[in-house]
């Protein structure tokens, strides 16, 4: 049984940083790509980027490039998504999902939200 | 504006059948990229319900079907039950001069009356 679970909820000040973890369980982790899915409160999807772990591999959306890394950590099954110069728009619930082999998104994280507020 | 086009909102009975579009380009589902559709329960994670653009993961009843023409995709839900009631948002791909990035449509919110 896959399982992505993700960190807790975090309270971020305008212009810091943020790190969100996400540790994959139930599956081989360099067998498959993780991405990563943004949504602002009662707002849609909004797709950020993804890694490959095992090729060590990542693409970012335009509207994110320079300020997000994602990572992987293949010894402990786990990626990250470290977003910088945060601002109030990027309050929202940050997704990790794991990519099959259609390029869908067929396993997903329960989560994390991120509030960024002075 | 989301790449991908997606009414804001449909209703319907229950036991009716209901379709959701998702319109797109030639960048997109145009240009032969699969369409994914996601299933959202308020405050939950988004689930996979339709890939490849008419294939059911396991486990998501034959109710949900999808299709793909041309520019354009389609959910149908029939026999409409109350738990039904979400969000649903399609996805796909798009080949652009920055690369190929994911696109989602800006989702469906489906009302059981």
């Amino acid at each position: 049984q896959v399982q992505l679970v993700q960190s807790g909820a975090e309270v971020k000040k305008p212009g810091s940083s943020v790190k969100v973890s996400c540790k994959a369980s139930g599956v081989t982790f360099s067998n498959f790509a993780i991405t990563w899915v943004r949504q602002a409160p009662g707002q849609g999807l909004e797709w950020m980027g993804r890694i490959i772990p095992i090729l060590g591999i990542n693409n970012y959306a335009q509207k994110f490039r320079g300020r997000v890394t994602i990572t992987a950590d293949k010894s402990t099954s786990t990626a990250y998504m470290d977003l910088s110069s945060l601002r109030s728009e990027d309050t929202a619930v940050y997704y990790c999902a794991k990519i099959g082999a259609y390029g869908d998104y067929d396993y997903w994280g329960q989560g994390t939200l991120v509030t960024v507020s002075s | 504006q989301s790449v991908l086009t997606q009414p804001p909102s449909v209703s319907g009975a229950p036991g009716q059948r209901v379709t959701i579009s998702c319109t797109g380009s030639s960048s997109n589902i145009g240009a032969g990229n699969d369409v994914h559709w996601y299933q959202q329960l308020p405050g939950t994670a988004p689930k996979l319900l339709i890939y490849g653009n008419n294939i059911r993961p396991s486990g998501v009843p034959d109710r949900f079907s999808g299709s793909k023409s041309g520019t354009s995709a389609s959910l149908a839900i029939t026999g409409l039950q109350a738990e039904d009631e979400a969000d649903y948002y399609c996805q796909s791909y798009d080949s652009s001069l920055t690369g190929r990035d994911v696109v989602f449509g800006g989702g469906t919110k489906l009302t059981v009356l």
